[in-house]
């Protein structure tokens, strides 16, 4: 099956620990995207990747970092700078295209104790 | 930045009624996407639509766009109980990415 896995689908973090979320794609995309979503809200890009070991901020980007050492794969790590972590986190993909239809993963729902 | 604003905020309708969601947007755009959210859940794309395009249908959905008053509708006919959802437009202006608005929440009554 074709498709973008999340993992986990719930994650805890300590106040002050680093937690890294995973996102995986067999779609053969070329762009992946990172979004969080507050609870009632629309969804805010924190990081997009056009391409293999490239990536861009979004317009919220403090407190979270991300790599794409594979096309398959764009992990977001949470760091003790972003103050307000607790959310959904929503990952995406696309082949990157005019269109830019984008396919997404389950979520996964980050809270800090 | 949220580039476009779905109005109303939260719908409710009978079962069987027609749902009618309407978007707008500040800048110029290539396209205007569509999108469904079932609660807990990643999205769903359901329809695009280009910038030259005036309506589009698919299924028991019917898009229009106008893009001189910056504007886009999704209508859904017939509505069920499964449709109850929150729903997304999203504005692209690039390959780049796509920018999302605040969403619509459905509630369908039986």
């Amino acid at each position: 099956d074709g498709g973008i896995t999340q993992s986990p689908k719930y994650l805890f973090r300590k106040e002050g620990q680093n937690v890294t979320l995973s996102c995986e794609q067999n779609l053969n995309h070329d762009a992946m995207y990172w979004y969080r979503q507050d609870p009632g809200q629309g969804l805010r890009l924190i990081y997009y990747s056009q391409i293999v070991n490239d990536f861009q901020k979004g317009d919220i980007a403090e407190g979270y970092s991300v790599s794409r050492e594979k096309k398959e794969s764009f992990p977001l790590t949470v760091t003790s700078a972003q103050k307000n972590p607790t959310a959904f986190y929503l990952c995406a993909s696309s082949n990157g295209r005019e269109t830019n239809e984008q396919f997404f993963g389950p979520g996964t729902r980050l809270t800090v104790l | 930045s949220q580039q476009g604003e779905e109005d109303p905020q939260a719908l409710s309708i009978q079962e069987g009624e027609n749902a009618t969601m309407n978007c707008s947007y500040k800048t110029s755009i290539n396209n205007l996407q569509w999108y469904r959210q079932n609660s807990g859940r990643g999205l769903v794309h359901l329809i695009l639509i280009r910038s030259n395009e005036r309506e589009k249908h698919s299924g028991r959905l019917r898009v229009t766009l106008d893009t001189s008053k910056k504007s886009s509708s999704l209508l859904i006919t017939a509505s069920r109980a499964a449709d109850t959802a929150s729903y997304f437009c999203a504005t692209g202006s690039s390959a780049s990415k796509i920018i999302f608005g605040s969403g619509t929440r459905l509630s369908i009554r039986p």
